[in-house]
């Protein structure tokens, strides 16, 4: 079974620049969520799908951060302009559930890793 | 709010002992407890996971977790460690409050595992 897709796995940009990262999550998951990981510390959840709808968007800086994913199955998030305090990995997540389905299990992958200079 | 605590940054363990890594959670409802593994440069693996049933949980590559409802505590474990498992362990909590309700997962800040030859 492939696992989640991202892309690009590194970029380096300078602050002010803008900057996309896509995500093709396992499958027939319905749920994709995307988390920032900034070094030393663990993910923080920005943005959480299911299907085509957000589910969640309260920790998005929505000032520069946005996120869609149309079709309710590959996503793109978009960072416009970049800071430098965005750098980060990126990391594109999904579970086959959502709500209070079995103890669904969040499956990551490789993380994109962004370096804003 | 729920919340969850690593309280060790790193542990050091020698090759061939026991290793423990700590986890401590709060929800209000029902938890579903996850550990994530993450090797350099790359996303967060899941290890195991509590839903219900047994507090030890076995996961991959020879880890296993021990839930305990009292003490609020999911501790990882593992009986003899290797060279290998040095790495970044993440505990995470889904608090679970009822069908059709918005549950999030949320990570602790994460360990470090060094293991020493």
């Amino acid at each position: 079974e492939a696992g989640v897709a991202q892309s690009p796995r590194y970029k380096i940009i300078e602050k002010r620049q803008s900057v996309a990262f896509w995500c093709n999550p396992i499958s027939g998951h319905a749920t994709l969520y995307w988390y920032q990981q900034i070094l030393g510390q663990g993910p923080k959840l920005l943005i959480q799908f299911q299907n085509n709808g957000v589910v969640d968007d309260s920790q998005l800086p929505k000032d520069r951060f946005s996120a869609e994913r149309l079709k309710g199955v590959d996503s793109t998030l978009k960072i416009q302009p970049a800071k430098l305090e965005d750098s980060a990995v990126y990391l594109c997540a999904s579970s086959s559930q959502y709500g209070t389905g079995e103890g669904n299990t969040i499956y990551f992958g490789e993380g994109s890793w962004l370096t804003v200079v | 709010a729920q919340s969850v605590a690593q309280p060790e940054d790193q542990v050091n363990v020698a090759e061939g002992n026991p290793l423990t890594v700590k986890c401590t959670y709060s929800v209000s409802g029902n938890p579903y407890l996850f550990w994530y593994v993450q090797y350099p440069n790359r996303g967060l693996q899941f290890l195991l996971k509590y839903i219900t049933g047994d507090n030890l949980v076995k996961g991959s590559y020879g880890f296993e977790a021990e839930f305990n409802k009292s003490q609020t505590s999911f501790h990882l474990k593992k009986p003899s460690a290797l060279v290998s498992d040095s790495a970044l362990y993440f505990c995470a909590v889904r608090d679970i409050r009822g069908m059709n309700r918005d549950d999030k997962i949320i990570f602790g800040k994460g360990t470090r595992l060094h293991i020493l030859p």
